[in-house]
């Protein structure tokens, strides 16, 4: 979904570096979260904003941090990234309770 | 603990017969339920949801069902099309959203 983007879409890094994630979404929604996919499992939550300044931690925050200084961008970022961040990570939206999803990012941590 | 759980990872059919993906849940709280069509290298996109307060609703070829009772959730798919192959998710909303691990359709031709 075009209204929901992502950046970068591949990534590969090595362990202890500082990685920015990126999230812009121009449906105009206040709440946005960060999931992470592995392998065989479902989405996991790492952080969700409800408004600007707003941050509430998810199932798995730690090791992860998060900004959202704008209602269209939320930024996730691993401070000292390790081996066992590589996944898939989800951006959404919510409106009610339905989510929009973006494309995701494939970050590979070697 | 709580868990939102599937109980089959995999499933094949054959173009247009109908397909069943079920859901189980492990919390009676639960209000609201979203099932999750993602595609190959694509974000998950919403196919239809249901509040604790229903216990079927219909979409366009697929309908949903909740049981209470055995918290219980499946996803009905009518006359399934090779355009249905990909992995479903069902999710549960509490105070935030907890997935499955999603089952895998295949629809063979």
């Amino acid at each position: 979904d075009a209204d929901v983007t992502q950046t970068p879409r591949n990534r590969i890094t090595k362990t202890g570096k500082r990685i920015m994630l990126e999230c812009s979404q121009t449906k105009g929604h206040d709440r946005m979260y960060w999931y992470r996919q592995d392998p065989g499992l479902g989405l996991q939550l790492i952080y969700y904003s409800f408004d600007v300044k707003d941050i509430n931690k998810g199932e798995i925050s730690d090791g992860y941090s998060v900004s959202r200084q704008a209602q269209a961008k939320f930024s996730l970022s691993l401070e000292s990234a390790i081996p066992n961040q590589t996944a898939l990570y989800f951006c959404a939206t919510s409106l009610n309770n339905e989510q929009f999803f973006g494309p995701g990012t494939r970050l590979t941590v070697l | 603990g709580e868990s939102v759980g599937l109980h089959l990872p995999t499933l094949s059919v054959q173009e247009g017969d109908n397909s069943i993906i079920n859901c189980a849940y492990s919390n009676s709280a639960s209000d609201y339920f979203i099932w999750y069509k993602q595609e190959s290298g694509k974000g998950p996109q919403f196919i239809i949801d249901i509040r604790s307060n229903m216990d079927k609703r219909q979409g366009q070829r697929v309908t949903v069902l909740l049981n209470k009772t055995v918290k219980h959730l499946s996803l009905q798919i009518a006359a399934t099309q090779p355009g249905d192959s990909a992995v479903y998710f069902c999710a549960e909303t509490r105070n935030d959203m907890r997935f499955g691990a999603g089952t895998r359709l295949t629809v063979k031709p």
